[in-house]
């Protein structure tokens, strides 16, 4: 069984770039949820792709979106990047039964972006 | 929304001993999961526990387990006979629908 895993491990950027990182899910699982964790701080939901739709979003800007391909990967795309947009990015994979899930989430290991 | 809210920033437990880290959360719903996750420096969030809310037991996972209590919104974990590799950040959790907020964390050291 293959764990959730994410691209790049680390990414340095600079204030109005672009960004996409990368997740893929967990075998099995067909959710994928996206995290931003501050320094410091517990991660905050940004948003979760069931069935390749956004099916639920935290208090993040539209700059903030994402993608969910047919085999259940998915991407988070940042626009016009800003300083505070710097933390750890967690990526984590659950299997759905329906629009609402209470299933465990696995993590993968995060990237971390630095905006200077 | 919901709040969950961690108070202890920091907890430091002597190896072999018991440790309990508190949790309280805020919620509307009535049908909601809670869990503890384990964060290591490695960054990779491990679940170590989960509580439905609608069970009235408490969860246990061999040295891990859950005081829940319902009515006052309060969640926390216990962990027994400590050992150097439960040194982590561990962040309390709730979860509805397909949300889930987390609370700041609560790093944890393990003194040998």
């Amino acid at each position: 069984e293959t764990g959730v895993t994410q691209s790049p491990t680390h990414l340095i950027k600079t204030r109005g770039q672009q960004v996409t990182l990368r997740c893929s899910s967990q075998s099995g699982h067909n959710t994928v949820s996206w995290y931003q964790q501050a320094l410091g701080q517990g991660p905050q939901f940004i948003f979760q792709y069931y069935r390749e739709e956004e099916n639920g979003r935290g208090n993040f800007p539209p700059r903030f979106s994402g993608l969910q391909f047919p085999n259940y990967s998915s991407e988070l795309n940042v626009n016009a990047l800003e300083l505070d947009d710097s933390a750890l990015y967690l990526c984590a994979s659950s299997l759905q039964r329906g629009a609402r899930s209470y299933n465990e989430q696995f993590f993968g290991p995060g990237t971390r972006l630095t905006v200077l | 929304a919901q709040t969950v809210t961690q108070s202890q920033p920091e907890m430091s437990v002597q190896e072999a001993e018991t440790v309990t880290l508190s949790c309280t959360y805020d919620t509307s719903e009535s049908d909601y999961y809670l869990f503890w996750y384990k964060q290591p420096p490695s960054r990779q969030m491990i679940l170590v526990i989960r509580q439905e809310a609608y069970k009235q037991q408490n969860a246990t996972e061999n040295r891990f387990s859950v005081n829940f209590q319902k009515a006052a919104k309060s969640f926390s974990l216990k962990i027994s006979d400590s050992q150097l590799g439960d040194a982590a950040m561990y962040f309390c959790a709730s979860n509805t629908g397909n949300q889930f907020y987390f609370g700041t964390g609560t790093s944890l050291t393990v003194i040998p």
